[in-house]
């Protein structure tokens, strides 16, 4: 499979625990974007890479939030004391975009998502 | 800022129905492209179809056709014949050259049923 994975696909945790994720992107895409999807709502957009580099954080993303993308392969989201309100699906998304492109209208590869239940 | 407004939350429809899902957009920007994707209940969103602002030609892929018109900022999404495998949520997307160009706007959603 040569797709967008995320792990886990499912995670269930206690209000004030750290939790991490882990999303692989299509091997040759050089983007890398988080997005957030609450109940009967429409993915928000958290944060993006471009390689290593994380050039844009989302003001939804709070300073709980970390995100990295070491090397500019895969990318890890972290939580730190979470919150009811963290309750969502965390997409991954992964596109290729030439270098000196701006990558409006670039095709974005969604994988599976991270469920995340905090009680 | 940019925004992207699907009306119906639901439909209900009978397989091999025709079913028209609308999508009106805001946006300042003159360039930007419109993406329709679709979330079955696996969760994984899929691509289905990209337009740019600069071609309102309308066309028809397979069971798919889409109507966009600049003059109303909208950008309908038709599916032919529709299958019991069509039934997901569908979600229509805004990507613009200005400011946050990476980032693809999305609405709410409309939750389409097929039912045999």
């Amino acid at each position: 499979d040569t797709g967008v994975s995320q792990d886990p696909r499912h995670k269930i945790t206690k209000r004030g625990q750290n939790v991490t994720f882990r999303c692989d992107p299509i091997s040759e895409h050089n983007r890398l974007y988080w997005y957030r999807q609450t109940l009967g709502q429409g993915p928000e957009f958290l944060t993006y890479f471009q390689n290593e580099a994380q050039l844009e954080k989302s003001r939804l993303l709070s300073d709980r939030f970390s995100a990295e993308r070491p090397k500019g392969s895969f990318s890890t989201l972290e939580i730190q004391r979470t919150e009811q309100g963290d309750s969502a699906m965390y997409l991954c998304a992964s596109s290729f975009t030439l270098l000196g492109l701006a990558g409006v209208g670039d095709e974005q590869f969604f994988g599976p998502g991270t469920r995340l239940t905090v009680l | 800022a940019q925004k992207v407004t699907q009306a119906q939350t639901e439909i209900s429809v009978v397989e091999k129905e025709d079913v028209t899902l609308d999508c009106v957009y805001e946006t300042r920007d003159t360039t930007y492209y419109l993406f329709w994707y679709k979330q079955p209940p696996s969760g994984e969103l899929v691509f289905l179809i990209r337009r740019n602002s600069f071609d309102e030609q309308n066309e028809i892929s397979g069971r798919y056709s889409w109507n966009f018109q600049k003059s109303t900022s909208s950008f309908n999404f038709t599916i032919t014949a529709s299958q019991v495998v069509d039934s997901a949520v569908y979600f229509c997307a805004l990507q613009t050259s200005g400011g946050s160009n990476y980032k693809l706007t999305f609405g709410k959603g409309t939750l389409l049923t097929v039912n045999p």
